[in-house]
Order: structure tokens, then C-alpha cells, then sequence
């Protein structure tokens, strides 16, 4: 089984403040990772697939990039609705399952 | 708009069933694979099952195998999950998603679940 770990657990930042959140895979999945956002009470909101595309919608300060175990989703400039929990998450080709990771909350420092 | 709208979800004592619906709008829905995830309270993300476009293809989370059916009606555009033998880790918000590559880009806004006697 594929682990996805993500750390920090917790970062505490201001607005404005750059943030960088780390996703390390237990076994090499190429480019196959992405990336959510979720807000308390709402559902999960899709930002980046395939390592380093942006959905639709999703704005250029977030980016994510990586490749093999270790991938990183950065915001460029944190604004307060980036505020939230991340959630990193990969496919495994066999058995087939979808894994996420236990998530990163940005809190405002 | 693209929309997934969850409804079935409510209180079930230990052993019993409940059937979730997932209503698609504003795509074609016989052109995507579709998933359930559920998500306990406090808790993680936690993929359940997949179905390809036509049914044929589906796969289990080894935490509901045996347990959890998932199904689809294109000419409805509508995604079922039928929950038998339900436990009380089975409590969690339970999201309908849409599968788009290797990721999830449409989630519906979720219907709880809860299992308590």
C-alpha cells in the first residue's frame, strides 16, 4: 500500500506570508498527485492534478510541483481565504484505490 | 451549473442499511467515472468505491467490500451507494465525486451518515 505523508501537520502563518506544504509518497508515482482544499463545514475543492496543473478556476498563487515520492504545494502569498486544511491524495495502480494524505491545516498565525 | 447533489443519509442503528443517491447535473454523466468518499468526523478523506462510465468496472475500499454497493443509472444521472451491515465507524459525511484523470474534481456537499443505536 502506498502511504501518503504530509507535513507540517499544522503551519501557522500570517497574510501575505508564503506557504509550503510537503507530500512525501512511500512508493514512486511518478507525477500522479493532487492536491484539495477544504474549508470547515464544505466539501473538499480540487486545486492542482498531475503534480503541478491548476484546476479550473484555481489562482495562480497556488502551485504545485514535484515528481516520483516527494511533492510540494506552495501559495505564493497567502490570502485570508486560503486558510483552511490541504489534503494530498494518489492513485494506486493495483489494487486499484485512491489514498489521500492526513492533511496539512495553514492557520493564521 | 456542474452540480452533484448527495441525498439519503440520516440515523441507522448497528446492522442496518441505507441507500445514498447522487444526483449529476449540468454534464454529460455517461461520459465519466464516478466515486464515493467519506470523511468521519474530525477525521481524513477516505475513498470508498469507483464505477467506470458503464457500470462494468468497480472497485472496493477494503473497509466496506462485501458491505457497500455502488451502482449507476445514465439515463437517470444518478449514482447510488447501497450500505448494508452498518457500523458505527461507518459514521461519516459520505461525498459523491466526479473522477477526472487520477483525481476528483466535482464533489457534491455531502449527506451525513450516522450509525448509532
Amino acid at each position: 500500500e502506498n502511504v501518503l505523508t504530509q507535513s507540517p501537520a499544522t503551519l501557522s502563518l500570517s497574510p501575505g506570508e508564503r506557504a509550503t506544504l510537503s507530500c512525501r509518497a512511500s512508493q514512486n508515482i511518478s507525477t500522479y498527485l493532487a492536491w484539495y482544499q477544504q474549508r470547515p463545514g464544505q466539501a473538499p475543492r480540487l486545486l492542482i492534478y498531475d503534480a503541478s496543473n491548476r484546476a479550473t478556476g484555481v489562482p495562480a498563487r497556488f502551485s504545485g510541483s514535484g515528481s516520483g515520492t516527494d511533492f510540494t504545494l506552495t501559495i505564493s502569498s497567502l490570502e485570508a481565504e486560503d486558510f483552511a486544511l490541504y489534503y494530498c491524495q494518489q492513485r494506486s495502480t493495483w489494487p486499484p484505490a485512491w489514498t489521500f494524505g492526513h492533511g496539512t491545516k495553514v492557520e493564521i498565525k | 451549473q456542474v452540480q452533484l447533489v448527495e441525498s439519503g443519509g440520516g440515523l441507522v442503528k448497528p446492522g442496518g442499511s441505507l441507500r445514498l443517491s447522487c444526483a449529476a447535473s449540468g454534464f454529460t454523466f455517461s461520459d465519466y467515472y464516478m466515486t464515493w468518499i467519506r470523511q468521519a468526523p474530525g477525521k481524513g478523506l477516505e475513498w470508498l468505491a469507483y464505477i467506470s462510465t458503464s457500470g462494468n468496472t468497480i472497485y472496493y475500499a477494503d473497509s466496506v467490500k462485501g458491505r457497500f454497493a455502488i451502482s449507476r443509472d445514465n439515463g437517470k444521472s444518478s449514482l447510488y451507494l447501497q450500505m448494508n451491515s452498518l457500523r458505527a465507524e461507518d459514521t461519516a459525511v459520505y461525498y459523491c465525486t466526479r473522477n477526472f484523470r487520477l483525481a476528483f474534481d466535482i464533489w457534491g456537499q455531502g449527506t451525513m451518515v450516522t450509525v448509532s443505536s
